[in-house]
Order: C-alpha cells, then structure tokens, then sequence
C-alpha cells in the first residue's frame, strides 16, 4: 500500500487533456513544495516530469504541467499523444524519507 | 550529461547480504550538493526510496530499512553502494540509483537503468 494515492488508471483520445491526481496528507504532500512526477514505460527506467509542483525539466515538452492544493498534487497532460501511453508516479518529500504514488496507467484511445 | 549504472549480483540467497554498485559517469558525485539515492521497485509494493548519500558521505534512510542499510561512496571510482542486510523474498525488486536534487527529495534524475534482484535459495 503505497503512502500516496493515485487512481489505478486514466484514459483519454488523441488530442484531449487529462488529469492525474496524487493524495496525500498533511504531513507530505500538503506540507511541502517537493513534489515530483515520472514517467515509467514497461522494463524502462522512470524519468523525470515534473519537480517542484510545477516545475518541468530541461527538455520536457510543456504539455506537462502540474498543481497542488491541499494535500493534493495532480499532473495534467495537454494536447494527448500516443507517446504519453505510460505509468505515472507522484512522489513528496516527508521530512524522514521520500515517499511515492502506487502509479497511474494512462491509455490514450 | 550525467549517467547512472548499476551492479551487482542478480541472486542473493535469503539471510545473504545485498550489495549493488552504482558508477557515475559524465559527472563528479562530489561536485555540487546533489544527493545520490538507491530506490527499489516491486510489482506488489511499487516505488519504494531506501535513502540516499551525500558527497561528505552523510546518509539517510527510509525508516523501516534503516537497521539493515548501508551506504557508502568510493570518491575515487566515482561510485556509490548499497548494502541491504538479512535479506528475504519480499526484498526481491528492480534496484536504481538515482540523483536527487540538492534539496532532500526535490526531484530524482536521471535514473539508472535498474537492475533486477531477485532473493532466492
């Protein structure tokens, strides 16, 4: 059971924008700005997306964008492609360790 | 631009101890405030951070392992390592290493490619 919770899967068509949260609590994701986003395709490494809340990193395509309110963080992709098919992971820091999301399956119809 | 590799053997025999290389390359792992981390992942459990080291060589760990790792850096090799103590199945995962940013838990990259281990008599 994973500290963060994510839904198991999203869909959406080619084109369209969806929205990926991650839930926490008041003692990770609602109490500090270091939240994180990887992308995981099967047998490959995850990469970062997203850092900060809002950050995107150097080569990362700014259909990519994420928030926060609250205790919770969400991941929004704009613009859908085939290439977005992947797992997604949230991931916050929590004064003692670094903890992550069980993972969000995007299939793009 | 930074890359991470691990190693180290693929079968480890239950009480055994686990221990993983990871090599640096196209960076020093004593330039800058960057963390170095190990992270494991399993189908059942998911993402899962062990700790991490910094280049004075201070650590920290995930609470739940803490009695059982150890991390250390070889400067001169560029490398950093893992030692998981007392091992069982459910410590049978993908192990990566990864850069962290220079605020504890910030952002994890790049990520080595992973290597599979799997705890086995």
């Amino acid at each position: 059971q994973s500290a963060l919770t994510q839904p198991a899967s999203v869909s959406g068509s080619p084109g369209q924008s969806i929205t990926i949260s991650c839930t926490g609590t008041s003692s990770d994701v609602g109490a500090y700005n270091f939240v994180s986003w990887y992308q995981q395709y099967p047998g490959r490494a995850p990469k970062l997306m997203i850092f900060d809340v809002t950050n995107r990193p150097s080569g990362v395509s700014s259909r990519f964008s994420g928030s926060k309110s609250g205790n919770t963080a969400s991941l929004t992709i704009s613009g859908l492609q085939a290439e977005d098919e992947a797992n997604y992971y949230c991931s916050s820091y929590t004064s003692t360790n670094i903890v992550f999301g069980g993972g969000t399956k995007l299939s793009v119809l | 631009q930074v890359q991470l590799q691990e190693s180290g053997p693929g079968l480890v025999r239950p009480s055994q101890t686990l221990s993983l290389t990871c090599t640096v390359s196209g960076g020093s792992i004593t330039s800058g405030s960057n963390y170095w981390s190990w992270i494991r992942q399993t189908a059942g459990k998911g993402l899962e951070w062990i700790g991490h080291i910094d280049a004075s060589g201070s650590t920290n760990y995930n609470p739940p392992l803490n009695s059982r790792v150890t991390m250390s850096l070889d400067t001169s090799k560029n490398t950093f390592s893992l030692k998981l103590t007392s091992v069982t199945a459910a410590d049978t995962a993908v192990y990566y290493c990864a850069r962290e940013g220079t605020n504890w838990g910030n952002w994890l990259a790049p990520w080595g490619q992973g290597t599979l281990v799997t705890v086995s008599s």
